[in-house]
């Protein structure tokens, strides 16, 4: 089915530890974006990329990096992790210049 | 940065009264829109408005893109159980930002 895949589904980590979680997009969209959520927060975005090639901080961007692999692929990256980064990410793609964002299922990552 | 302020919070309803939820902003937004999260997914959109005053139906869902640009409501109408989740509005700054600004939600609850 098209649409955004996110992997992994669910990940504990212990405190320090790195990981990558992955996005991938078969919609041929542009723009990409990483959202966190956590409770009564809503959706804060962490980083997106415009274009393949592209990267930009949005609102929350500290303790994590990006990388636009290609244009289906936008991973982030948490070098040393840390309890407040538990939450759940969401990627999500748009095509330009459509607004109508399409979110993946989440990771739900907790760190311990 | 842009906030959107949205309220309830959380409703707990009967199955099958209607249902109102709004957001608000001191910014002007070129597009807002209305998503659905249900429990364990990301969210999926329901209705886009794109123009000031527009009236936009969804099957039960009504939403309304305020006169001012910086407000915005949703109704549902006769809710039924699966209507839980939470709801989101989101706005778009527009000018060549894809961005989304995200209120924090509207939990739903709807007894049988």
């Amino acid at each position: 089915n098209a649409g955004v895949t996110q992997t992994p589904k669910f990940q504990v980590l212990k405190t320090g530890q790195s990981m990558t979680l992955q996005c991938a997009q078969d919609m041929n969209h542009n723009s990409m974006y990483w959202y966190r959520q956590d409770p009564g927060m809503g959706l804060r975005l962490i980083y997106y990329s415009a274009s393949e090639g592209t990267t930009d901080k949005g609102e929350v961007p500290n303790g994590y990096n990006v990388s636009r692999l290609n244009k289906r692929e936008f991973s982030l990256r948490l070098e040393s992790a840390a309890p407040s980064q538990t939450s759940v990410y969401f990627c999500a793609s748009i095509p330009w210049p459509n607004y109508g964002y399409t979110f993946g299922s989440g990771t739900r990552l907790t760190v311990v | 940065g842009q906030q959107l302020n949205q309220s309830p919070q959380s409703m707990f309803i009967q199955e099958g009264e209607d249902v109102s939820m709004n957001c608000t902003s001191s910014s002007i937004f070129n597009t807002w829109l209305w998503y659905k999260q249900d429990p364990g997914e990301g969210p999926v959109l329901l209705i886009a408005l794109y123009k000031a005053g527009e009236l936009t139906s969804n099957g039960r869902l009504t939403a309304q893109f305020g006169i001012t640009r910086k407000d915005s409501f949703l109704n549902i109408s006769a809710s039924i159980p699966s209507d839980v989740g939470i709801y989101f509005c989101a706005g778009q700054l527009g000018g060549g930002s894809e961005k989304l600004v995200f209120g924090k939600g509207t939990k739903l609850t709807v007894n049988p």
